[in-house]
């Protein structure tokens, strides 16, 4: 879930392990997901998306999940690296005019401990 | 690999005064972005841009934004009289053109951190 103020929620983990961060999404007719990755001080970075009509994707070493059902979408990153710590959050999209306007979660901050 | 840039990096102003946030975008990309985020807030969307007009545009993007693509290669966001509210990084993005069965990756610049006194 998300927090109030500044605080976002984190997710700390020990190097090799693997994590698995949430993302609950508003709208039911979002028809496409993408998960970001966010260094300190660099802008978002694509790491992985969904279309609607799939329940699982999967990437280099990491895995997106979706739940239409409870619009509830997760990102599994498998075996964590130190270089994997940073923000991530989840966008859903939905399709404007030719083009996907994306709407931004708050995010969950990754620390991997080494 | 191509990437979007932005300059400045930083850029501080006094509340009223214009400012003009510059992009280039990856250079075979036509569909173009600039989103804005507040320190500790979510990234919000604020316009998009594509074959020389505004395609999309949220509340956010009021009578004080501009965008323009003067040239080939540049892409700008002009405020015109900043506010403090104002004061957030802005990022750049940019998409190749949406076609039937493909993703509309937005590769996103490293921002510009606004700070407005």
């Amino acid at each position: 879930g998300e927090s109030v103020g500044l605080h976002l929620p984190t997710l700390s983990v020990q190097e090799g392990d693997n994590s698995i961060i949430n993302c609950a999404y508003s709208n039911s007719a979002s028809d496409y997901f993408i998960w970001y990755k966010q260094e300190s001080g660099k802008g978002p970075q694509f790491i992985i998306d969904i279309r609607s009509n799939m329940d699982k994707r999967q990437g280099q070493r990491v895995t997106v999940l979706l739940n239409k059902t409870v619009k509830h979408l997760s990102l599994q990153i498998a075996a964590t690296q130190p270089g994997d710590s940073a923000v991530y959050f989840c966008a859903e999209n939905l399709a404007s005019g030719g083009s996907y306007i994306p709407t931004f979660g708050r995010g969950t901050s990754l620390i991997v401990h080494p | 690999e191509p990437e979007v840039t932005q300059t400045p990096s930083h850029q501080v102003t006094q509340m009223g005064q214009e400012v003009i946030l510059r992009c280039v975008p990856i250079s075979n990309h036509l569909y173009f972005y600039w989103y804005r985020q507040i320190l500790g807030q979510k990234v919000e969307f604020l316009v998009s841009f594509y074959n020389n007009e505004i395609s999309e545009k949220s509340e956010i993007f009021d009578d004080q934004f501009s965008v323009e693509r003067p040239d080939g290669s540049n892409f700008t966001l002009k405020i015109r009289s900043t506010k403090l509210e104002d004061s957030a990084m802005y990022f750049c993005a940019s998409s190749l053109r949406r076609t039937s069965g493909l993703t509309d990756t937005q590769y996103f610049g490293p921002g510009t951190r606004l700070t407005v006194l």
